[in-house]
This record gives C-alpha cells, sequence and structure tokens, in this order.
C-alpha cells in the first residue's frame, strides 16, 4: 500500500497569510493526487486533481503541485471560510489512500 | 441539485449487520464508479470500497475485505453498503462519493478522483 504522509498535521495562520500544505507519497504516484476539504458537519468538498487541477467553481487562490513523490497545496491568501481541515489522497493504486490531515485554525 | 444522501447508519451489537444506503441526484449515476469512504471519530480519512460505473468491477480495504460489499442498482440511482461481523473499530461516519469518471482510462484512473460526496451516515458498534 502507499503511504500518505501529510504535514503539518495542524497550523495556526491569520486571514490573508500564504497557507502551504504538503504530502508526501512512500513511491512514486504519477501526479494521481486530490485534495479535499472537510468542514465538520459539510459533505467533504473536492478542491483539485491530477496534482494540480483545479476543480470548476473552486476559488484561484488555491493551487496545487508537485510530482513523484511530494506535493503541496498553496492557500495564497487565506479566507475566513478556508479554515478547515484538508487531506490530500493518492488515486495511482487500490487501496487508496488519504495523508493524515492538516487542521487550518485562525490565529 | 446534484447531491448524494446517505442512509442506514444506526447503534449495532458487535456480530452485527447493518445496510447503508446512498440516494443519488441531479446526475447520470450510471456514468460514474461510486466510492465508500468513513471516518472513525476524532480521525482520518479511510478509503473502504469502489464499484464501477456498470458494477462489474469492485475492490475493498483489507480492513472489511470479507465482510462488507458493495453494490449499486441503477435503476433506483442508489448505492448500497452491506456491512456484515461488525466490530467496534468499524464506529466510523461513513460517506459515499461520486467519481469523476465510471472507470479507469488508459493512462490515468478518475474513477478513484473523489468529486462529490455525501455527508455521511453514523455507524456505532458497541454493546
Amino acid at each position: 500500500d502507499i503511504q500518505m504522509t501529510q504535514s503539518p498535521s495542524s497550523l495556526s495562520a491569520s486571514v490573508g497569510d500564504r497557507v502551504t500544505i504538503t504530502c508526501r507519497a512512500s513511491q512514486g504516484i504519477s501526479n494521481s493526487l486530490v485534495w479535499y476539504q472537510l468542514k465538520p458537519g459539510k459533505a467533504p468538498r473536492f478542491l483539485l486533481h491530477a496534482a494540480s487541477r483545479l476543480e470548476s467553481g473552486v476559488p484561484s487562490r488555491f493551487s496545487g503541485s508537485g510530482s513523484g513523490t511530494d506535493y503541496t497545496l498553496t492557500i495564497s491568501s487565506l479566507q475566513p471560510e478556508d479554515f478547515a481541515t484538508y487531506y490530500c489522497q493518492q488515486y495511482d493504486s487500490i487501496p487508496l489512500t488519504f495523508g493524515g490531515g492538516t487542521k487550518v485554525e485562525i490565529k | 441539485e446534484v447531491e448524494l444522501l446517505e442512509s442506514g447508519g444506526a447503534l449495532v451489537q458487535p456480530g452485527g449487520s447493518l445496510r447503508l444506503s446512498c440516494a443519488a441526484s441531479g446526475f447520470t449515476f450510471n456514468n460514474y464508479a461510486m466510492n465508500w469512504v468513513r471516518q472513525a471519530p476524532g480521525k482520518g480519512l479511510e478509503w473502504v470500497s469502489i464499484i464501477t460505473d456498470r458494477g462489474d468491477i469492485t475492490k475493498y480495504a483489507d480492513s472489511v475485505k470479507g465482510r462488507f460489499t458493495i453494490s449499486r442498482d441503477n435503476s433506483r440511482n442508489t448505492l448500497y453498503l452491506q456491512m456484515n461481523s461488525l466490530r467496534a473499530d468499524d464506529t466510523a461516519l461513513y460517506f459515499c462519493a461520486k467519481a469523476l469518471a465510471g472507470s479507469c482510462g488508459t493512462t490515468t484512473c478518475n474513477s478513484r478522483v473523489l468529486s462529490l460526496w455525501g455527508q455521511g451516515t453514523l455507524v456505532t458498534v458497541s454493546s
């Protein structure tokens, strides 16, 4: 199974800050990486796939990059609605595996 | 409106069974693979199972293999998860999720990208 290591597990930031979350796979996953946003009591939200392809309707302040085993999600200017937990997921092989999550909190 | 609505979660005793349902609306259900993902209390996301658009291919996490069965009824736009021999560590919020595609292509597998999720249904396994 491919292990996904996400860091940091939590961070505190202010509105307007630039935030970067990292996800490392235990082996190369050929850009087969998705990012999701979770908020309590709401359906998880699909943000982008193929490491960098933004889903329609997702604000352009979200971006993804990376290759091989190392990937990042960047929020260029954090907004109040962005405080949530973010998960990466690889889809290169079954079983699908998720990172441990990054909780973005208000400083 | 494009929507997934899970149901069937309940409190069940260890060793018991439960069937979850996921009603889909607002899109052509039989064009997309479907998945189940769970989140135990205070924990992260764990993928459970996938079924292709036609229902001809299913895969499972090792933790549920042999105990859980995924199925779909395309005439009813509904996804199911039959859960048998339930254990305490199956306690979780169970999400159904629509994929980006119906099955794997030649170069990529967008059927494993979870593009739309429901809000989940809670399964508690306890005596």
